[in-house]
């Protein structure tokens, strides 16, 4: 049982470059998240998705798009990647009937943008 | 809005102290989801405990508890006999009853502990 799986670990990209952030769940978590963790700042949501088909913006969501076209996969895009958006980014998946449940995070993607 | 305040930023006790990560929220829902999550040097981020607003029985996980107080919208997490494998960066989080369970987080407590 693997939880959530991210990839890439780690990316270098030029400023205006492109790249997708893949996500992937296999427990059958209904909720996925995309969060950025920038030094001493906490956590903060980027986009989510409340299942396959529909997906939302959350508190910082300018640069990014996301998709859900599964139940599993939620991939977040960086399009004309900028230099603010250096950070780790973490996925995050629950599960949700009525109640929340606390988070599964993946092990994060730390981009730097250059 | 929500908000979540924890305004230690650094805690540092030497090992076998008791020690208390304080957190404070604000919202205007009157049914809300508080949770602590911690993380490690490692860098990966592990849930710890959740807390619904219309249960206020305080809970102990081990050398683990939490106070929840409605009066004061705080949700104290308290560790008994630190070690240090408790040192990491402690997040208190809120998750309200609307908008996919939105949740979070504030700035973090880094905690170290000293052997």
């Amino acid at each position: 049982n693997a939880g959530v799986t991210q990839t890439p670990k780690f990316r270098i990209l030029k400023i205006g470059q492109s790249m997708t952030l893949q996500c992937a769940q296999d427990m059958n978590h209904n909720y996925m998240y995309w969060y950025r963790q920038d030094p001493g700042m906490g956590l903060k949501l980027i986009y989510y998705s409340v299942g396959a088909g529909i997906t939302d913006k959350g508190e910082v969501p300018n640069g990014y798009n996301v998709s859900r076209s599964t139940t599993e996969d939620f991939p977040l895009r960086l399009e004309l990647a900028a230099p603010s958006q250096t950070s780790v980014y973490f996925c995050a998946s629950s599960f949700a009937q009525g109640v929340p449940d606390g988070y599964t995070f993946g092990s994060g993607t730390r981009l730097t943008v250059v | 809005a929500q908000k979540v305040t924890q305004a230690q930023t650094e805690i540092s006790v030497v090992e076998k102290e008791d020690v208390t990560l304080d957190c404070v929220y604000e919202t205007r829902d009157t049914t809300y989801y508080l949770f602590w999550y911690k993380q490690p040097p490692s860098g990966e981020l592990v849930f710890l405990i959740r807390r619904n607003s219309f249960d206020e029985q305080n809970e102990i996980s081990g050398r683990y508890s939490w106070n929840f107080q409605k009066s004061t919208s705080s949700f104290n997490f308290t560790i008994t006999a630190s070690q240090v494998v408790d040192s990491a960066v402690y997040f208190c989080a809120l998750s309200e009853n609307t908008g996919g369970f939105k949740t979070i987080f504030g700035a973090g407590t880094r905690l170290f502990v000293k052997a």
